[in-house]
This record gives structure tokens, sequence and C-alpha cells, in this order.
């Protein structure tokens, strides 16, 4: 069964701080996707970055970088500098070349502190 | 890019009542999902159109449930026979896979938010 895991139902961090989110997954295809939504209280779901299985380097936009951990089947975000805006839930999403069901984790909520 | 549009924004019914969204993508998107979204919850998956056919439904679906894509631009989802159960966020989403597939990112609509009294 493919599966997200997102162990951090709350995160705080101090404004201009850097963030780490958690993603771990589960799949037994050698082809997959792994993609990162933010969704603020606004409701709208915005796609911050995507990290491709056979990816040699990981992924980066901007202040967003996913740290890939292939081995461990980990895909974690880390936003850097933090900023107000930044308070949101976060999703953590996986697509497999196999099929065309995505996954989505259970959110971590994020929350910057002035 | 005008984004993706979904309509309704709300929907209140009662329970055993039929309701139908519309979800209109991005013109040249060629892949369109469906997700339900409830309270503390990420999305889920319930089915997947590449143009005008639905490749992917997920078991999520059941026999009240019912989407189409007929000219593959704007999808419909309806529910049947609504159910309190039903209540949620259902959000569309869009991407043009063309040349990267399941590896494109998902566009999303604001969502329809469904309330069964």
């Amino acid at each position: 069964a493919q599966k997200i895991t997102q162990t951090q139902p709350g995160m705080f961090v101090q404004e201009k701080e850097a963030v780490t989110l958690d993603c771990t997954y589960d799949t037994s295809d050698p082809s997959y996707g792994l993609f990162w939504y933010k969704q603020p209280s606004s409701g709208e779901m915005i796609f911050l970055i995507y990290q491709g299985s056979y990816d040699q380097q990981n992924a980066t936009e901007g202040r967003y970088s996913l740290n890939f951990q292939k081995a461990r089947k980990s895909a974690n975000l880390v936003i850097s500098a933090s900023q107000l805006g930044d308070s949101a839930m976060y999703f953590c999403a996986m697509g497999r070349n196999t099929g065309n069901q995505f996954y989505f984790g259970t959110g971590t909520s994020l929350t910057v502190i002035p | 890019d005008t984004g993706v549009s979904q309509d309704p924004r709300h929907k209140i019914t009662k329970r055993g009542q039929n309701v139908t969204f519309r979800c209109d993508p991005i013109s040249e998107h060629n892949r369109l999902y469906w997700y339900r979204q409830t309270l503390g919850q990420g999305p889920e998956f319930l089915t997947y159109f590449q143009n005008e056919a639905q490749l992917e439904k997920s078991r999520l679906l059941s026999d009240r449930f019912s989407a189409e894509r007929p000219k593959g631009s704007f999808s419909t989802l309806e529910i049947q026979r609504t159910e309190q159960g039903d209540s949620a966020m259902y959000l569309c989403a869009s991407s043009n896979g063309r040349d990267r597939g399941f590896r494109t990112p998902q566009h999303f609509g604001d969502g329809t938010r469904l309330s069964i009294l």
C-alpha cells in the first residue's frame, strides 16, 4: 500500500529561522515523485516543490528545499528564513509512474512567531 | 492562466438530495483530478481523467458518486442520495502531463464546500 506519513501535527518557528517539516513515504515502485503543497487558512493548495525518485540532487525552489533520503524513504521540506506569511498547513504528497492516484499526508500546521 | 475554477463555492443541502459540482481546469491541461478533504486531513484522491477518459477511480468513490469530463475540458462530480458523511471540501486539480506525466505539479481550485443537513 502507498502511504505518506507526516508525524508533526503542529510546528512553531521563530521568524527568520529555518524549519524542517518531516515526511516519510512507503512505496515499492521504483519511479515516483514527491510534492509539497502549502494550504493557507484561505484554503487554496499551492505547489511548492517537487522531487523525482531518480533525481540525483535535492530539489530547491527559493527558500524551499527538499532533503531527500531515498534509502530512508524520507522527503523533508526545509523552509529557510521563515516569514509570517509561511504560517499555513503543509502537505506532502506522492505520485507514481505505475498509477494515476496521488497520496497526501495528514499535514503539518506551521506557525511562524514574530 | 486563469486558474482552476470550481462552482459553487458552497453547497448546503438536505440528506438524500443529489448535488453536482463543476470544475473548469486550466485550458491546456489534459489531466484532471477530484479530491475530497475533511477537516484536519489531507486531500483524498477520488478520481482522475486524462482528456475525456476516466482512468482511475478510488475505492472511496462509491456508486453514489459519478464524475464526467465529456469533452476533455470541464468536469462534473455528482453525488446522489447524499449522506452526512459526504460533508467535506471537494477539490479539483489539473495539470499538463503531456511532457512529464505524473511528475507535473497539480494546480488546485478553491474547492466546493458541501454541508449536509
